[in-house]
């Protein structure tokens, strides 16, 4: 069975520290991996697709990388603004379908 | 705004009754995917619909049922409703095969059920 694991479970930082959030999957057949940002009672946001080992993304102060095993988000001297709830997901091929599944998610809390 | 609508943004209901939750896809896209969020849990899926056609169950309870009409809107029947089914329920939908980002959800702001 496909499974993610997110950790921290919770994240406070203080404006301008940087981090990272891991992401560890098991998984048969990576078809991608996902990150989206969840604001509290809203849905989730894409943020980043990965689809191979020693790929990565950016967008403004966050950094997507992936290995064989785990991705992690790096985020780059985060303002409050970048408080949310950030899930990575899974794709595999599986059962004769693609299949999603996501980790609980990184509660970040940015302290001005 | 991702394009995707679900109304209704909230509902309240007793046990044992049944509801209906509303999705629109973005314009194009064919797949629509249905998830339950709990506080405790992350997002569970329930069920995958392309193009009118179920195509994948995750969790999904037999009390539960989807569909997909020819107008790609997708519904989802919560019957015989119990409190532990008071959740946040999100739909998704993502473009066709062959298209640019086909493998990204884009999700609406979802459905708040109380079942008291």
């Amino acid at each position: 069975e496909d499974q993610v694991t997110q950790s921290p479970e919770a994240l406070r930082l203080q404006e301008g520290e940087s981090s990272s959030l891991n992401c560890s999957y098991t998984v048969s057949g990576l078809r991608g991996l996902f990150w989206y940002r969840q604001d509290p009672g809203k849905g989730p946001e894409f943020l980043f697709t990965l689809y191979s080992a020693g790929e990565e993304k950016e967008k403004e102060r966050l950094k997507a990388t992936l290995t064989k095993k785990e991705s992690f988000l790096h985020i780059t001297a985060p303002k409050p603004e970048d408080s949310a709830t950030y899930l990575c997901a899974v794709q595999a091929y599986s059962g004769g379908y693609q299949k999603v599944t996501f980790g609980i998610g990184t509660k970040l809390q940015v302290i001005p | 705004d991702s394009g995707v609508t679900q109304t209704p943004k909230h509902l309240i209901t007793a046990t044992g009754q049944r509801v209906t939750l509303r999705c629109s896809p973005r314009s194009g896209d064919l797949s629509v995917y249905w998830y339950q969020q709990s506080l405790d849990q992350g997002l569970q899926f329930l069920i995958q619909y392309y193009n009118g056609e179920e195509r994948a169950k995750g969790n999904i309870l037999e009390r539960f049922s989807a569909q997909q009409f020819p107008d790609l809107h997708s519904e989802l029947n919560l019957s015989s409703l119990e409190l532990g089914d008071s959740a946040l329920y999100f739909c998704a939908s993502s473009p066709a095969p062959g298209t640019t980002n086909k493998n990204i959800q884009y999700f609406g702001a979802g459905t708040r059920l109380s079942v008291l």
